[in-house]
């Protein structure tokens, strides 16, 4: 079957890194994807990634490993407003995507 | 604002009633998704239009009956539902035909789905 890990909760504290992981096990991969969402919002992109590597957006970083099976959203200088859950998302074979429970993030000052 | 609407933001309904969710995109996109999103589980994709048409069903139950008359709308017709389908109910769009590449999709703020 199908399957997309994380964690189901984190907590960092104001001003620090953070390192979400993913690992997914899917038939066929064209590319991972993370989405922020608040509390009551909708789902928001943050990422894609297709290729091994690192991606840089400002203060989120997206990285991916096709052979391990593995993916990880970093967030540098952390605020307060990146309180929220991050859900991991990988587009299979056909296209459809795969999600993950996600992770809740939980700020501390 | 994702450019994608949804109405009506909370619906508390009993077993026997009929109801219907509306979802509207103003972004110009090609296909639509209906997800059920229940707390501290992953996404569960309900339905997918693409082009108006439905491209995927997955083992959905009967009470819940997908339209898309056009494009831009996608409504979710629920009757005779049980207290299990009490979740948030999550429209999505994206550019492209379902297939034809892995594009981000755009979500409405949901419906907050009460069923007693």
């Amino acid at each position: 079957g199908q399957n997309i890990d994380q964690p189901t909760e984190m907590t960092a504290t104001e001003g620090a890194i953070v390192q979400i992981n993913c690992t997914y096990q899917t038939s066929g991969f064209n590319g991972l994807f993370w989405y922020q969402q608040h509390a009551g919002e909708a789902p928001t992109f943050l990422s894609y990634n297709v290729l091994d590597g690192l991606e840089e957006k400002g203060r989120f970083s997206s990285f991916l490993s096709r052979s391990k099976g593995y993916s990880y959203l970093l967030l540098k200088e952390l605020q307060m407003k990146d309180s929220a859950s991050y859900l991991c998302a990988v587009a299979d074979s056909n296209y459809q995507l795969i999600w993950g429970a996600g992770t809740k993030l939980i700020i501390k000052p | 604002e994702t450019g994608v609407t949804q109405t009506p933001r909370h619906l508390v309904m009993g077993m026997t009633n009929k109801k219907s969710l509306k979802c509207e995109q103003h972004l110009g996109h090609n296909a639509m998704y209906w997800y059920k999103q229940s707390a501290k589980k992953p996404l569960e994709l309900m339905f997918v239009y693409s082009l108006e048409e439905r491209v995927e069903n997955n083992s959905v139950p009967s009470r819940f009956s997908p339209e898309c008359p056009n494009s831009s709308h996608l409504f979710l017709h629920l009757h005779t539902l049980q207290p299990e389908d009490s979740a948030l109910y999550l429209c999505a769009s994206s550019q492209d035909r379902v297939g034809s590449g892995a594009d981000e999709q755009f979500f409405g703020p949901g419906t907050r789905l009460t069923v007693l």
